[in-house]
């Protein structure tokens, strides 16, 4: 069975500080890998693709993926009560694979 | 860009009766979307895969009789609940892909179904 673990929090973090999000998968083939945010009552949104190990800056977001500790996790840098909000990993065997979620992280940012 | 739609935006509905849900890709043509279906403080649960022109594909343990799901055109895909129990009550989301990349998805505003 494949599965997609992440803490389910809640993370609290001061405005202003770096908020760290973990995800482990167990899948060893998965080649792609998203971080969505979802807001209550809303559904996800796309924030950040990686498809290669190293890390992805976008923004105050960052990605970073290590295949071979099959671990990928998001950084959020001087964070904001609006990024208070679930996320969610999500991980494909490929271009062509179907989406496996994890669970999803509470952020909660406080001001 | 990469632009969603779902409708309706909520809906109840009695039980044994059937429901329609509307999914739009708004910007971009979809060859493939996907529906999903979450449960309170639980993670999107894919239910099928649809593709334009051809029947979709279902997860296992969800009723293809139960959940039709018509994808007639490259920007429209319809998920019908059929004869809807209250379990049933849930957060329905479409998903759809605008490029070559199945994984990338973007997701509709889901829609809220209450069967009572």
């Amino acid at each position: 069975q494949k599965e997609v673990e992440q803490n389910s929090g809640p993370l609290s973090v001061p405005e202003g500080a770096i908020a760290s999000l973990n995800c482990t998968y167990s899948d060893r083939v998965s080649q792609s890998f998203f971080w969505y945010r979802q807001y209550s009552g809303k559904s996800p949104e796309l924030i950040m693709s990686i498809y290669s190990n190293g890390d992805k800056e976008d923004g105050r977001f960052t990605a970073q993926l290590n295949k071979a500790s099959q671990y990928v996790s998001l950084l959020i840098r001087d964070s904001q009560p609006s990024d208070s909000a679930t996320y969610l990993c999500a991980v494909s065997q490929g271009s062509q694979g179907n989406l496996i979620f994890g669970k999803g992280t509470k952020l909660s940012v406080k001001p | 860009g990469a632009v969603v739609s779902q409708h309706p935006s909520w809906v109840i509905c009695k039980s044994g009766t059937s429901v329609k849900i509307e999914c739009r890709s708004l910007d971009f043509q979809a060859t493939t979307m996907f529906w999903y279906r979450q449960f309170p403080k639980q993670s999107l649960m894919l239910m099928a895969t649809s593709n334009e022109g051809s029947k979709a594909t279902y997860e296992q343990g969800v009723e293809k009789d139960k959940f039709l799901i018509n994808h007639a055109s490259l920007t429209l895909s319809t998920l019908t609940v059929t004869s809807a129990h209250p379990e049933d009550s849930s957060f329905y989301i479409c998903s759809a892909s605008p490029g070559g990349r199945v994984d990338e998805q973007y997701f509709g505003p889901g829609t809220r179904l209450t069967v009572t």
